[in-house]
């Protein structure tokens, strides 16, 4: 039962160009949205994050967008840097205290 | 000065035989967790412990017991290992144990059973 979904594998940007990564969940309990990063042999790292009161939030390159009645959420990176390559979870929480629910993830590739 | 660190990194045994991860934060939070990814790539949350107290024990075989010695590491040990047991297994910790509180995780345990 995959409550977050992350349709897209993978995606391949050329550097300075947008990267969109989008996210679908199911569950409307979930009222608090998370993007993490993660590298190769790493753990994952806190992104940007966004409450299910605001439609937008802004960190930088990164900005999320949160469209409640579609149960959609996307991350968008401006410009893109090849730093950015790696891959991305979306998260949800809210439907029980601390739980979080992970996507698959999106493989990002920015190519320089 | 690693904020979250686990050992071993990677890990490989038989099946059957009983194994410990060990997972350690420096960073002063009170909430600490396990989280699985399996070959799907999904993480999925297995416990959560806040100052030494288990808050959430997810649907996990119960040849999986954390033990936490105080709020600063938080331990797996697990029990008659099975195949389906490896994954990548991620420490985390966090300020609070809320889900607005970013987790910060460590590199990760690659168990391999064989």
């Amino acid at each position: 039962d995959q409550q977050v979904k992350q349709n897209s594998p993978s995606l391949s940007v050329q550097e300075g160009r947008i990267s969109i990564l989008n996210c679908d969940y199911t569950n409307s309990m979930f009222d608090y949205f998370l993007w993490y990063k993660k590298y190769p042999a790493e753990g994952p790292t806190f992104l940007i994050s966004i409450s299910s009161i605001k439609d937008k939030n802004e960190d930088g390159r990164f900005t999320v967008f949160l469209n409640k009645s579609a149960k959609h959420l996307s991350l968008h990176i401006v410009p893109s840097q090849p730093g950015d390559s790696a891959v991305y979870f979306c998260v949800a929480g809210g439907t029980s205290y601390g739980k979080l629910t992970f996507g698959q993830g999106t493989i990002l590739t920015v190519h320089p | 000065d690693t904020a979250v660190s686990q050992t071993p990194k990677y890990l490989v045994t038989q099946m059957g035989n009983d194994k410990s991860i060990k997972c350690e934060q420096n960073l002063g939070h009170d909430t600490m967790y396990w989280y699985k990814q399996d070959s799907k790539k999904f993480l999925k949350i297995m416990f959560s412990y806040n100052n030494k107290e288990l808050i959430i024990n997810e649907t996990v075989p119960n040849r999986f017991s954390p033990k936490s010695p105080d709020k600063a590491h938080l331990n797996l040990h697990i029990n008659s290992l099975e195949l389906g047991d490896s994954a990548v297994y991620f420490c985390a910790s966090s300020l609070g144990g809320g889900t607005d509180s970013p987790l910060h995780f460590g590199n990760g345990t690659r168990l391999t059973v064989t």
